[in-house]
């Protein structure tokens, strides 16, 4: 089974300065998916970044990158020029691509991050 | 336009008592989800659809049942609500390429 860790349950940033969320996971997969959701104060989930195994390149979405260690199943997130908007959860997941009844994302149990001015 | 819409948003309710939740989706999307959100778990998934009448079980799905009669709704029923099923409920639709978009979450006290 595949399992999500995130090491960090709380981290803090300045504003504008970078910062760096942990992932690792376990699985016996070659192909699958990895992504980074956001959980503002609002408790809404919303999609960050979307990295896909087979791809070597990391992912970026604007102030968002991630570095994706396949070999060492490591999938971190980095955030720059934090903004006070950056704070909320941060939850790692893995899923393996779709096909039949397949498509179950599993999650971490998250990091809160706050960013403070 | 949310594209996913859940109702309802709150609900208190006791012991013993069958509720159902609803999602609602505009996106056509042939992939959804109930996950629920307890502290200290992060989201679990409860069971997913991948198609009309076509569902499965996820990791906590004891006391749960689904149905998909319909593309676009996918209902969460606790046939006997108990203290344990006090949670917030989060449905979510996905893509063929792995992405998925969460409603705004249902928060349920059982007591």
């Amino acid at each position: 089974a595949q399992t999500v860790t995130q090491s960090q349950p709380e981290m803090s940033v300045q504003e504008a300065e970078t910062v760096t969320l942990s992932c690792t996971y376990d699985t016996s997969e070659s192909n699958y998916y990895l992504f980074w959701y956001k959980q503002p104060p609002s408790r809404q989930m919303i999609l960050v970044i979307r990295q896909e195994a087979y791809k070597q390149q990391n992912a970026t979405e604007n102030r968002f990158s991630v570095n994706f260690q396949k070999a060492a199943k490591s999938f971190s997130l980095k955030i720059s020029d934090s903004q006070l908007g950056d704070t909320a959860m941060y939850f790692c997941a893995f899923m393996k691509p779709y096909g039949g009844s397949q498509g179950n994302l599993i999650f971490g149990k998250g990091t809160k991050l706050s960013v403070k001015p | 336009d949310a594209g996913i819409t859940q109702s309802p948003r709150h609900k208190v309710t006791e012991t013993g008592t069958p509720v159902t939740l609803r999602c609602h989706q505009t996106e056509n999307h042939r992939y959804m989800y109930w996950y629920r959100q307890d502290p200290g778990h992060g989201l679990r998934l409860i069971h997913y659809s991948y198609g009309v009448k076509d569902t499965d079980k996820g990791e906590v799905s004891d006391g749960y049942s689904v149905s998909r009669s319909k593309t676009e709704d996918f209902l969460l029923t606790l046939e006997s609500a108990t203290s344990s099923q006090t949670s917030v409920y989060f449905c979510a639709m996905g893509t063929d390429t792995g992405e998925l978009f969460f409603g705004e979450g249902s928060r349920l006290t059982v007591l």
